[in-house]
């Protein structure tokens, strides 16, 4: 079964500095990879997502992620964040031919003036 | 239309009664979703309905019991529930069941049970 980490449960960054989510993820077989936000009091919206091709992936709100096979990793990236990007980002995996998706626990991604 | 739809927003409901969470999307979707998320953590799958049929059951207790009326539609029927099901229920709608696509989701319910 897959099963994503996402190493920093919390991520301190002053506004227009750049940042780094990291998500890692284990599975037997081919997955599909995403990232998905969660603004307070809100569900969650997709940023991106990579099914195959290119392994870097542009997404809305200036973020972008790269996949990495070797290292089974999925890194969210952005050059320049907002106090706007202050939310929970969750890092997601689901293997191919299933319908499940599983999610990591979570970075908050709290952004300082 | 992108939405999906919850209702009500908030819920609280005591140990003995009955009550159901609504969700409805327009999107021409055929895979809708049930997720519970405790606060500070991750969405947990509970159910998967793809084509009206129900197709994945996470052993949740059988004092949620969901219900697809249509393809626009998707109910979760809460029955003696207990204090710790008190948590954030999030519908999700996609494509169809398939793992590559998007899943789109509502606000959620947030529901205490007292």
């Amino acid at each position: 079964a897959q099963s994503v980490t996402q190493l920093d449960s919390q991520v301190p960054v002053f506004e227009e500095a750049p940042v780094e989510l990291r998500c890692n993820y284990s599975s037997s077989v081919s997955v599909y990879l995403f990232w998905y936000v969660q603004y307070p009091n809100q569900g969650l919206q997709l940023l991106l997502k990579y099914l195959s091709g290119s392994t870097l992936v542009k997404g809305i709100n200036g973020f972008e992620a790269e996949f990495n096979k070797s290292q089974t990793s999925f890194h969210l990236r952005k050059p320049s964040v907002h106090i706007s990007d202050t939310a929970e980002y969750f890092c997601a995996v689901s293997e191919q031919g299933a319908q499940k998706l599983v999610f990591g626990q979570g970075t908050r991604l709290t952004i300082n003036p | 239309d992108t939405e999906v739809t919850q209702t009500p927003k908030h819920l609280v409901m005591g140990m003995t009664n009955k009550k159901s969470l609504k969700c409805e999307q327009h999107m021409g979707h055929r895979a809708m979703y049930w997720y519970k998320q405790k606060a500070k953590k991750p969405p947990e799958l509970m159910f998967v309905y793809s084509y009206e049929k129900l197709s994945i059951n996470e052993s949740v207790p059988s004092r949620f019991s969901p219900e697809c009326p249509n393809s626009s539609l998707l109910n979760l029927h809460l029955h003696a529930l207990q204090p710790e099901d008190s948590a954030l229920y999030l519908c999700a709608s996609s494509q169809d069941g398939g793992g590559y696509n998007e899943q789109f989701f509502g606000p959620g319910t947030r529901l205490t049970v007292l």
